[in-house]
């Protein structure tokens, strides 16, 4: 059974730093792996997808990358702002139809 | 091409009562998931179904819930019976069918309070 964890749960930065956010899963058998960015009460939106052949993806301040065979994956901010305080899930997908599993996510708060 | 649509955004139902969630996927996709978001918790899968199939459901509870995505319409989530521990926000998503990346793509979500 795949499971995916994130740690820490939280953390606060300065505006400016570059941080990073960990994802590890514990089945290396993966189709591909999303981040996505959660505000409070909102619903998620897609950041990044990396496909289960790919090393990194790009967008923007946004890098994540993938090391399939260690089950992890990492997401890059770089020069964090206060717009990026949000909440950041991983999810990896088993099979090209099938669900994801998530992390419980990373709580992401940019202190000004 | 306007993105996943969930309604109601807001659902307040007491004990005992039935609820309704729906879902209007992407335009061109034909497969639907449906996960929960339980306070404090993860978003947990719930069931998956394409156009009159359900394909997954190893995620949904074997009581109370069922799940629909009929040829016509909206794909529906239905809660018989809701109880307090049935309150969360439940989040619908869709991806085109055949090959390709698979993105999934998510709607706002309906959050469930159970009073």
């Amino acid at each position: 059974k795949q499971e995916v964890t994130q740690i820490p749960a939280a953390l606060s930065v300065p505006e400016g730093e570059n941080l990073v956010l960990n994802c590890s899963f514990t089945d290396s058998a993966i189709y591909n792996l999303q981040w996505f960015r959660q505000d409070p009460g909102k619903g998620l939106t897609s950041l990044l997808l990396i496909q289960s052949s790919q090393r990194e993806q790009t967008s923007g301040r946004l890098n994540a990358s993938l090391d399939k065979s260690s089950g992890r994956s990492t997401l890059y901010i770089a020069a964090s702002q206060p717009g990026d305080s949000a909440t950041y899930l991983c999810a990896v997908r088993g099979g090209a139809n099938s669900k994801l599993t998530f992390g419980k996510g990373i709580t992401l708060s940019v202190r000004p | 091409n306007a993105g996943v649509m969930q309604n109601p955004r807001h659902l307040v139902r007491r004990r005992g009562q039935e609820a309704r969630l729906r879902c209007s996927p992407m335009k061109g996709h034909s497969h639907v998931y449906w996960y929960r978001q339980l306070p404090e918790e993860g978003l947990k899968f719930m069931v998956y179904l394409q156009k009159e199939n359900i394909i997954d459901e190893s995620g949904m509870p074997k009581e109370r819930f069922s799940a629909e995505f009929p040829k016509e319409g909206p794909s529906i989530l239905r809660i018989q019976q809701v109880v307090r521990g049935d309150s969360a926000a439940y989040f619908c998503a869709s991806s085109p069918p055949g090959t390709g990346v698979h993105e999934q793509y998510f709607g706002p979500g309906t959050r469930l309070t159970v009073t």
